[in-house]
């Protein structure tokens, strides 16, 4: 069973800190998608990232994919409360490229 | 433009009951998945359809859930007879055919409690 472990599960930060988020598999992944959920409401896509080695830059959200397509994190800088979240990642193998391995999440808490 | 629709938003019944779940996806959208998600387990996808056709139903936990879908802008999931393990919250989520990572968009989800 493909597996992807998100770390840590919570952080509760000062608004204006830095903060790095992780996902990590032993799985290899033909793409991999960030999403943010707010309480009440569904998750939605942050960004998809495809290539090794692949960054991208969403205004403060910096997301990294690894060399070997099997991991990713998340870099936020000078969070702010509205950043507040539950930050998931999911990915796609290349078999199947319907069905997304999610992890469990990291949960944000950015206090003014 | 509407979003993937759920209702209802709170449901909240007795073990033994019959559950329906109802789903809008987006229009033009040809996909449409089915997950129950739990502080414990995550985001856990129970099937997934494609053009209306069920593709994969292996994460359904057992006979008393099933899903349909009718047409393409309708689905449903059901639980008989629900018991309080069943408790979580459940969303719908659709997207479109496209090269890998189509983004999937999600319903609000409907919190389900079973007393």
């Amino acid at each position: 069973t493909q597996l992807l472990e998100q770390s840590p599960q919570f952080l509760s930060i000062q608004e204006g800190e830095n903060l790095t988020v992780y996902c990590n598999s032993s799985s290899v992944f033909s793409s991999l998608q960030w999403y943010r959920q707010e309480p009440g409401e569904g998750p939605v896509l942050l960004v998809t990232v495809v290539t090794g080695g692949e960054v991208k830059k969403l205004k403060r959200l910096t997301f990294q994919f690894g060399d070997a397509r099997k991991d990713s994190s998340l870099h936020i800088t000078a969070a702010q409360p509205g950043d507040t979240g539950l930050y998931l990642c999911a990915g796609l193998n290349a078999g199947n490229n319907r069905k997304l391995i999610w992890g469990l999440g990291t949960s944000l808490a950015v206090n003014p | 433009d509407a979003g993937v629709i759920q209702s209802p938003r709170h449901e909240v019944t007795e073990m033994g009951q019959e559950v329906t779940l109802r789903c809008k996806p987006i229009s033009g959208h040809d996909y449409l998945f089915w997950y129950r998600q739990t502080m414990m387990r995550g985001l856990e996808l129970l099937i997934y359809f494609n053009n209306n056709v069920p593709i994969d139903d292996s994460g359904m936990p057992e006979d008393r859930f099933s899903a349909k879908m009718p047409n393409a802008s309708f689905s449903t999931l059901k639980i008989q007879p629900s018991e309080p393990r069943d408790s979580a919250v459940y969303f719908c989520a659709s997207s479109l055919t496209g090269v890998r990572g189509q983004p999937q968009h999600f319903g609000d989800g409907t919190r389900l409690s079973i007393l």
